[in-house]
């Protein structure tokens, strides 16, 4: 049984660029959520999807931006590219939104 | 909006210490409660969860946690470390009724001494 993959493992950009990170949940998972990690703390909750749909959102700038595709797999969006926005990027998928999410092993963004 | 708190963000221990992290958190309504570990070079994977019941949860690995409502604390307990359990802890929290947005805690990094 896969559990969540996503992809790159890790990524180098430059201030102003765009990136598309990549996320296959697990399978029989409907439901997409998507964290950014800083170094030093805690995920902090992107956005969910779920029917393709975004569902709920946390307090990040439309430059980031999702999809969900209906194999429920899903994709983060970052455009014009901030330092700032260097971090672990973390996508869990759930069966439905309100069940346990798990959690896949990230994509290390850079921006230089 | 929920919110969670972790103490002592660097634990260093000796096998066969025992091991309490604490993890409180600040919401006024039904909350669900989670561990999750995140081991070297490993993801995040789930310890163990509360959504109601009983307040003492048993998870993997011989990790346990308590529910205390009054004090909006849901503590992580292991009464005998071993090496392997080094790693980083969170606490996450999210509300029972509406959205299921994980608040996370800043971790705490546990290293155990062989």
């Amino acid at each position: 049984d896969a559990g969540v993959t996503q992809s790159p493992t890790h990524l180098i950009k430059t201030r102003g660029q765009q990136v598309t990170l990549r996320c296959s949940p697990k399978s029989g998972h409907d439901t997409v959520s998507w964290y950014q990690q800083a170094l030093g703390q805690g995920p902090q909750f992107i956005f969910q999807y779920y029917e393709e749909e975004e569902r709920q959102r946390g307090n990040f700038p439309d430059r980031f931006s999702g999809h969900q595709f209906p194999n429920y797999s899903s994709e983060l969006n970052v455009n014009a590219l901030l330092l700032g926005d260097s971090a672990l990027y973390l996508c869990a998928s759930s069966l439905r939104p309100k069940e346990t999410q798990y959690f896949g092993p990230g994509t290390r963004l850079l921006v230089l | 909006a929920q919110s969670v708190s972790q103490h002592n963000h660097h634990v260093i221990l000796s096998e066969a210490a025992s091991l309490e992290l604490g993890c409180n958190y600040s919401y006024g309504g039904t909350v669900n409660l989670f561990w999750y570990v995140q081991y070297p070079g490993q993801h995040l994977q789930l310890l163990l969860k509360y959504f109601s019941g009983d307040p003492l949860v048993k998870g993997i690995k011989g990790f346990e946690a308590e529910f205390i409502k009054s004090k909006f604390s849901f503590n992580l307990r292991k009464p005998s470390v071993q090496w392997s359990d080094t790693a980083e802890y969170f606490c996450a929290v999210n509300a029972y009724y509406g959205n299921n947005r994980l608040a996370f805690g800043k971790g705490n990094q546990v290293v155990v001494i062989p």
